[in-house]
């Protein structure tokens, strides 16, 4: 079945540090891909997405690109700041019967101290 | 209001009472998603609706039963639950391509006694 990994956290790093947070996966299609954030107390907000092999998605710094060869979609920003603390998922949706199947993955923690 | 709402966000009951949870999305869209979201484990996805048609249940327990009366409005019904649902539930919408992004509400924290 289609599967989602993410790297264990939580992740600690000072304000500035360079972030990366790794995201594999397995599909039996061809799926688009996304990076979703969830700050403490609410929903999922959506970060930055790919919808085809080498496609970059990028918003607010973050960065992702599509690797078909090596099925990841690693998170990346050059300078992360202590108001990106949060819990960070990894999904990847196909279409099943016309409808999205998303997977998504365990959720990274990030948490930038001053 | 805009986006996608659900009521109520924190929710306490106890075993055999009956609850509901709803959730309300103003973007235009014909999918409506639930998920749970527990501690330390992946979102689950629990239902589908597709064009106000259930579409998926993930083997859902029985005690969970969900309405989609119109493409803007998903109601989750609760009845009997166990201290083991409690969590966050989100809901979901989206428009029908693989391509389209999901909007997730702030989720309903249930807390079952």
């Amino acid at each position: 079945g289609d599967s989602v990994t993410q790297m264990e956290g939580p992740v600690t790093l000072s304000e500035e540090a360079f972030l990366t947070i790794n995201c594999t996966y397995t599909a039996t299609g061809y799926p688009s891909l996304f990076w979703y954030v969830q700050y403490p107390g609410e929903g999922l907000q959506l970060l930055l997405k790919a919808t085809k092999a080498d496609d970059k998605g990028s918003n607010k710094g973050f960065e992702a690109t599509y690797r078909k060869e090596t099925t990841s979609f690693h998170l990346e920003k050059g300078s992360v700041q202590v108001s990106d603390s949060a819990v960070y998922f990894c999904a990847l949706i196909l279409l099943s019967g016309g409808y999205q199947k998303v997977t998504f993955g365990t959720g990274t923690k990030l948490q930038v101290i001053p | 209001e805009t986006g996608v709402t659900q009521t109520p966000r924190h929710l306490v009951m106890g075993m055999t009472n009956k609850k509901s949870l709803k959730c309300e999305q103003h973007l235009g869209h014909n999918a409506m998603y639930w998920y749970k979201q527990s501690a330390k484990k992946p979102l689950e996805l629990m239902f589908v609706y597709s064009l106000e048609e259930r579409v998926e249940n993930n083997s859902v327990p029985s005690r969970f039963s969900p309405e989609c009366p119109n493409s803007s409005h998903l109601f989750l019904h609760l009845h009997t639950l166990q201290p083991e649902d409690s969590a966050l539930y989100l809901c979901a919408s989206s428009s029908r391509g693989y391509q389209e992004t999901q909007y997730f509400g702030p989720g309903t924290r249930l807390l079952v006694l």
